[in-house]
């Protein structure tokens, strides 16, 4: 079974706007980490938030992390054509993937 | 520092031929990673290794499938005999321990006809 699942499953924005994308998981862990996949590459390790951190900044990226609802949020603020990805999270208990989230960022 | 090298990147092949996926993992990664990834099933843990030794491998679809590790820098993923069904991007992944991030390769796209 997948351990995180990512929500929406696509997300089309215009450039400049704001994406939110969501992420679920069900058990306990020791970090969870979101991973953005260009079309006909592979993953790449975007940002890591510990179990005991609550949000966590890098650049444009702003990721939160809730415990107690198992749920983990990633921003992406003033967004680019160049943000056009699919976004995972993942989490160490098994590593496995959910369908990701699909962003379409327009010009 | 060169990343995770996946040979080959492109591979067509006929049904029933054996297959053979090539990974290098980062220098001093003792987490080594497969995946299948398919429009329909999405991004499939196949088997993941520590320090070479298999520790996961509930994801391999069935027998036609098998992994190794000989040493720390080189595994492989056989496909033998290959049928369309296999057709998906095959990605190897390496990471510093457990609770690390994984640095993925760029796959490979694998056809069978």
């Amino acid at each position: 079974s997948q351990q995180g699942e990512e929500d929406p499953q696509a997300l089309s924005i215009q450039e400049g706007e704001n994406a939110t994308m969501n992420c679920s998981y069900k058990t306990s862990i020791n970090n969870l980490q979101w991973y953005r996949q260009n079309s006909g590459r592979g993953l790449v390790h975007l940002i890591l938030i510990r179990s005991n951190e609550r949000e966590k900044h890098s650049g444009r990226l702003r990721v939160t992390l809730d415990t107690s609802k198992k749920s983990s949020s990633l921003l992406i603020t003033a967004s680019r054509a160049a943000d056009t990805a699919s976004y995972f999270c993942a989490t160490p208990h098994d590593m496995r993937f959910g369908a990701g989230t699909r962003l379409t960022v327009k010009p | 520092d060169a990343g995770v090298i996946q040979s080959p990147r492109h591979e067509v092949t006929e049904m029933g031929q054996e297959v053979t996926l090539r990974c290098k993992p980062i220098s001093g990664h003792d987490y080594l990673f497969w995946y299948r990834q398919t429009m329909m099933r999405g991004l499939e843990l196949l088997i993941y290794f520590n320090n070479n030794v298999p520790i996961d491998d509930s994801g391999m679809p069935e027998d036609r499938f098998s992994a190794k590790m000989p040493n720390a820098s080189f595994s492989t993923l056989k496909i033998q005999p290959s049928e369309p069904r296999d057709s998906a991007v095959y990605f190897c992944a390496s990471s510093s321990g457990s609770n690390q991030p994984q640095h993925f390769g760029d796959g490979t796209r694998l056809s069978i006809l």
